[in-house]
């Protein structure tokens, strides 16, 4: 079925540690692969995406890895800053008009 | 460049009424698609629009339906409301289907009462 499964829900981090939130997919046809940050009061804001074309993308402090043959992708940011605290969804078309989201992570980053 | 723009931003129906929400999309995108949000939850797809017709839809309720105009907005209508249809309802445009990339707009919120 469609189904995009994200973890953790929640996550707490140390202001300049690292974040990392994994996510699976379902669909092995699924070829493009976005993030998006949702802030209180807000829409999702697209933050990186990923084609299967490749392995690692990177964009200052955000990158997504992709692992095609399981069917992973994860989203990393490092040296966390306050602004990073919102939530985080991962996303993942299905018979490539619609785009499944995860049920979200929230972010938070401790002083 | 105006990016999404949903209206409007609020409203409260009352249970049975019937609600249109509306969005223009960003310039340049012809693909609108409509999500609800619930508290707490990640954005479920309720269906898509190009060239006017409905392309894909989600395991919503013929309750929900939609139009997409020449101009590429396009109007999300719920009839016989429900108090679980209360949400944050979101609008994405993009182009072409398929390429991801959705733009979001800031949503209606809707409160069914």
């Amino acid at each position: 079925g469609e189904n995009v499964e994200q973890h953790p829900s929640t996550l707490s981090v140390q202001e300049g540690d690292s974040a990392v939130i994994k996510c699976t997919y379902s669909d092995s046809a699924s070829n493009y692969f976005p993030w998006y940050k949702q802030e209180l009061g807000k829409g999702p804001q697209l933050i990186i995406d990923i084609r299967s074309n490749v392995g690692e993308k990177k964009d200052q402090r955000i990158a997504v890895t992709l692992n095609k043959t399981a069917k992973h992708f994860s989203l990393h940011i490092t040296e966390t800053q306050p602004e990073d605290s919102a939530v985080y969804f991962c996303a993942a078309p299905f018979r490539d008009d619609k785009i499944i989201f995860g049920k979200g992570t929230r972010l938070h980053i401790l002083p | 460049d105006a990016g999404v723009t949903q209206s409007p931003t609020h409203l409260i129906k009352t249970r049975g009424q019937q609600v249109t929400l509306r969005c223009s999309p960003k310039s340049g995108h012809d693909t609108v698609s409509w999500y609800q949000q619930a508290l707490g939850q990640g954005p479920q797809f309720i269906f898509q629009y190009y060239e006017e017709e409905e392309r894909q839809r989600g395991n919503f309720p013929d309750r929900f339906s939609g139009h997409q105009f020449p101009n590429y907005s396009s109007e999300l209508n719920v009839n016989a409301l429900l108090l679980g249809d209360s949400a944050l309802y979101l609008c994405a445009s993009s182009v072409p289907p398929g390429s991801g990339g959705y733009t979001f707009g800031s949503g209606t919120r809707l409160t069914v009462v």
